[in-house]
């Protein structure tokens, strides 16, 4: 089966600009989540959502929003992007409820660079 | 604030030798996973431990939960070169679909 689809591999943008990620899961997968992976912080929970409604919100600043459709597809939107939003954004999608032993598929992942 | 410290951060080593890297919390988990990843692409899913003191092998890796579930273990018997990667632990919270992850370990096994 197809695993998760995340849009576009890679993209680079100027400072003050915004961006929109998207994310498909995997087939009967209702959960998505999303992180932000660098290489001083590691993987950093952004915000969780499903059945179009987001269940958990990490520490980021109000520039990062997402939203889910009723296909359990996702977007991931930052606004007025700062330098330091240069990161590996990773989707993951899940069957509800981690802690009954499932796990996240994760996408490959946007490079997102700022400049 | 929740956080796993991995240990080691980096770790090189000979084809054939054998490896733990250790995952450590002040805070109390209902699961641990374990994933690895490889340049350019997301973490893959290696194993998910939910009870405290739990044991779970694949081929040559073993992966342990602490008995108090704050810790865990990833033991790699004869390492390969294909075992090269950066391995992350995550900690489930109750309750919560949010994970937290770990550090990491870059490991590399030399041919």
């Amino acid at each position: 089966k197809a695993g998760v689809t995340q849009t576009p591999r890679y993209l680079i943008k100027t400072r003050g600009q915004q961006v929109t990620l998207s994310c498909s899961p995997i087939s009967g997968h209702r959960s998505v989540s999303w992180y932000q992976q660098t290489p001083g912080q590691g993987l950093q929970f952004l915000f969780e959502y499903f059945s179009e409604t987001q269940r958990n919100k990490g520490n980021f600043p109000g520039r990062f929003s997402g939203r889910q459709f009723s296909n359990s597809r996702s977007e991931m939107n930052v606004s007025t992007l700062e330098l330091g939003d240069s990161a590996l954004y990773l989707c993951a999608s899940s069957l509800s409820l981690l802690e009954r032993g499932n796990g996240y598929t994760f996408g490959s992942g946007t490079r997102l660079t700022v400049v | 604030t929740q956080l796993l410290e991995q240990s080691p951060q980096f770790l090189s080593i000979q084809e054939g030798e054998n490896l733990t890297v250790y995952c450590n919390s002040s805070s109390v988990f209902s699961s641990l996973q374990w994933y690895r990843q490889e340049p350019g692409e997301g973490p893959v899913l290696l194993v998910t431990v939910v009870t405290g003191g739990e044991v779970k092998k694949l081929k040559r890796l073993t992966f342990q939960f602490g008995d108090a579930r704050k810790d865990s273990s990833l033991h790699i018997t004869a390492a390969q070169p294909g075992d090269t990667g950066l391995y992350l632990c995550a900690g489930g919270d109750f309750g919560n679909e949010k994970l937290t992850f770990g550090t990491g370990t870059r490991l590399t096994i030399i041919p």
